[in-house]
């Protein structure tokens, strides 16, 4: 699998935008960019995922690079129930035998009320 | 509607004891996914299921675990003669389908098993 490069911890002010980077200069063709966040003490959960336009749904937006060699999680307005881990993953999803995820490290968003 | 939903949520065994642990899934999802997660790491997938067939079994630390999914709805994983090590957080998760671009996957509230 591609390899995702994230920032260790990221803070943020309570109702500000939020941009969490991902690096994955790797990247093939056929691989989505997939985040999920991980409340603590809980199990992740999906945020969203994309293969090359931007896609927007009710938690976040994710901008895509035109290269796709990088993508960015944008939460417009972050709460204190945002503070998480979060994982930018690729996924080869045209193919078969390419079902599990493979996180990383992530980053540790911290939300300062 | 309900959620994956795993038994126990905490486990404390004594080393050298077998302990299973089990994962119900969203209902209706083909797919299910074992991973673990301990003290301070990232997750580390072990297992997945296909209906009730494993193909991938790429994850499993060694022959002491295992899993099975016999009607390819809930899931039992067991590990035999517990060692610390294998102290961590296990989760369950589940998808409608497996793989692919809308095979989103549902995380369980997990097990926290303690080996001492």
């Amino acid at each position: 699998d591609a390899k995702t490069t994230q920032p260790n911890s990221m803070e943020s002010n309570e109702e500000e935008p939020v941009h969490l980077p991902c690096n994955h200069s790797t990247i093939s063709g056929t691989d989505y960019i997939h985040w999920y966040r991980q409340l603590p003490s809980q199990g992740p959960e999906y945020v969203i995922h994309g293969l090359t336009s931007n896609v927007n749904n009710r938690m976040a937006s994710l901008a895509i690079a035109e290269d796709r060699k990088s993508s960015t999680l944008i939460l417009h307005r972050a709460t204190l129930r945002d503070a998480a881990v979060y994982y930018c993953i690729l996924r080869d999803d045209f193919n078969f035998g390419n079902e599990k995820l493979t996180f990383g490290t992530g980053t540790r968003l911290t939300i300062i009320p | 509607g309900a959620g994956v939903s795993q038994s126990p949520s905490n486990k404390v065994t004594e080393k050298g004891k077998d302990v299973e642990l089990r994962c119900d899934p969203i209902s209706g999802h083909t797919a299910l996914y074992w991973y673990r997660q301990s003290l301070g790491q990232g997750l580390e997938f072990l297992i997945y299921f296909q209906g009730n067939s494993a193909p991938d079994k790429s994850g499993l630390p060694s022959d002491r675990f295992s899993a099975e999914r016999p009607k390819g709805s809930f899931s039992t994983l067991e590990i035999q003669r517990t060692e610390q090590g294998d102290s961590a957080m296990y989760l369950c998760a589940s998808s409608l389908i497996a793989g692919g671009p809308t095979g989103e996957q549902y995380f369980g509230p997990g097990t926290r098993l303690t080996v001492t």
